[in-house]
């Protein structure tokens, strides 16, 4: 079955650690995306990319980084740098496009500080 | 910038009763459209979308849109509510461009009592 997958379900951050999420999609779609969700707040972009070794930050960037080695995978790190990290992230990705497609979602990572 | 407003972040219908979700885009050009709906700790499904073939969408699950540029409004309802459709939902809106990711709404949590 095609689709996306994010690991882990559940991740503790301890204080200064980094933490590394995980995105990965068989859908052979060129884009793939990081929100954020907070209660009360819906998503926010973290991150996109449209295609490998290329990516630009979105609305709430500071604090994250991302790489793009291949078509597949689209990991998000959550930095020391990142004071208020406890969320929702969900990884999305679609075809190439005029604005009008579809996203894909995975079904999310909660992030949680110890 | 575009900015989409969701008005009510909960709404409580009784099952059978018609579930009316509100949504109201900021453009002076008509972008395209999203409803997305999210169960408890699960990513976004797509409901329907619109982009520009016709002013009423049908989506699944009973759901439709209506497309009102006069009112720069793009309201989910469905005629009669089931308690499977307890559920958050999100309005998003994409520019008519290449490479933009989404602009979701805060997000508007549907209860169905029995």
């Amino acid at each position: 079955d095609g689709g996306i997958t994010q690991s882990p379900k559940y991740l503790f951050r301890k204080e200064g650690q980094n933490v590394t999420l995980s995105c990965e999609q068989n859908l052979n779609h060129d884009a793939m995306y990081w929100y954020r969700q907070d209660p009360g707040q819906g998503l926010r972009l973290i991150y996109y990319s449209q295609i490998v070794n290329d990516f630009q930050k979105g609305d709430i960037a500071e604090g994250y980084s991302v790489s793009r080695e291949k078509k597949e995978s689209f990991p998000l790190t959550v930095t020391s740098a990142q004071k208020n990290p406890t969320a929702f992230y969900l990884c999305a990705s679609s075809i190439q496009g005029q604005g009008q497609e579809t996203q894909y979602f995975g079904p999310g990572t909660r992030l949680l500080v110890l | 910038a575009q900015s989409v407003t969701q008005l009510g972040s909960h709404v409580s219908v009784s099952e059978g009763a018609l579930v009316l979700l509100r949504c109201n885009y900021s453009s002076s050009v008509p972008p395209y459209l999203f409803w997305y709906v999210q169960y408890p700790n699960q990513g976004l499904q797509l409901l329907l979308k619109y982009t520009s073939a016709a002013t009423l969408v049908k989506g699944i699950n009973g759901f439709e849109a209506e497309f009102k540029k006069s009112e720069t409004s793009f309201h989910l309802t469905k005629p009669s509510a089931h308690m499977s459709d307890a559920a958050e939902y999100f309005c998003a809106v994409s520019e008519k461009q290449a490479g933009t990711a989404l602009i979701f709404g805060k997000g508007t949590t549907l209860s169905v009592s029995s």
